[in-house]
């Protein structure tokens, strides 16, 4: 199986801040990468897919980058909405697999 | 717009078999992946495999000796059926929709949890 290691497992900012998240896959995946958020009791919701592209709907303060084996979600301007805890997903094997989770708390 | 529903039992004893069934309303069955993705509590995702509309299947290989899904296009549902099981095994459990553009998931459901004790 192919490891998603994210960082930081717990991130505290606050709102109007600018975060990063980093997720790193044990081989390269290429860009076949996605981004989800999920808040308690809730399912994870679809963010970002082949590392950079937003889903509908999704603001743009959202954004994703990376290629090979390192990759970032960054949040440009938090809103109160956003503290939740985020997952990558790679894809580029058919054994998906989930990076173990940011959770993303106010300061 | 696609949902997506699990249904099942809550509680399953040891050693006992775990089945669950996801219903899909809106959007078509076909050309897609139905997949079933689980969440220990307190943890993180695992994907536990899917399903396609043709009913070609993949497993995760962690739990491919114990797992089965199917897929009923005339009732739009796919099922979950996890053997011997354990407290480990105790999770939510989310039906998703894989999609077609790539092996992510686009769609899910609102999660079942199962929980595995005597």
């Amino acid at each position: 199986d192919i490891q998603m290691t994210q960082s930081p497992s717990t991130l505290s900012a606050s709102v109007g801040d600018r975060v990063t998240i980093t997720c790193r896959a044990s081989q390269s995946i290429v860009n076949r990468l996605a981004w989800y958020q999920q808040k308690p009791g809730k399912p994870p919701k679809f963010l970002i897919y082949e590392a950079s592209s937003l889903e509908s709907g999704v603001p743009s303060r959202f954004s994703g980058s990376g290629s090979g084996t390192e990759f970032t979600l960054t949040i440009s301007s938090l809103q109160p909405d956003d503290f939740a805890t985020y997952y990558c997903q790679q894809y580029h094997s058919y054994s998906y697999t989930f990076g173990q989770g940011t959770k993303l708390e106010i300061k | 717009q696609v949902q997506l529903q699990e249904s099942g039992p809550g509680l399953v004893k040891p050693s006992e078999t775990l089945s669950l069934t996801c219903t899909v309303s809106g959007g078509s069955i076909s050309a897609y992946f139905w997949t079933w993705i689980r969440q220990p509590p307190g943890k993180g995702l695992q994907w536990t495999g899917y399903i396609y509309s043709s009913g070609t299947t993949n497993y995760n290989p962690s739990l491919e000796s114990r797992v089965t899904i199917s897929l009923d296009t005339s009732k739009r549902q796919f099922s979950l059926r996890l053997t011997s099981v354990t407290a480990a095994d105790t999770a939510v459990y989310y039906c998703a929709r894989r999609s077609s553009y790539g092996g992510f998931f686009d769609y899910w459901g609102q999660g079942i949890l199962v929980t595995v004790s005597s």
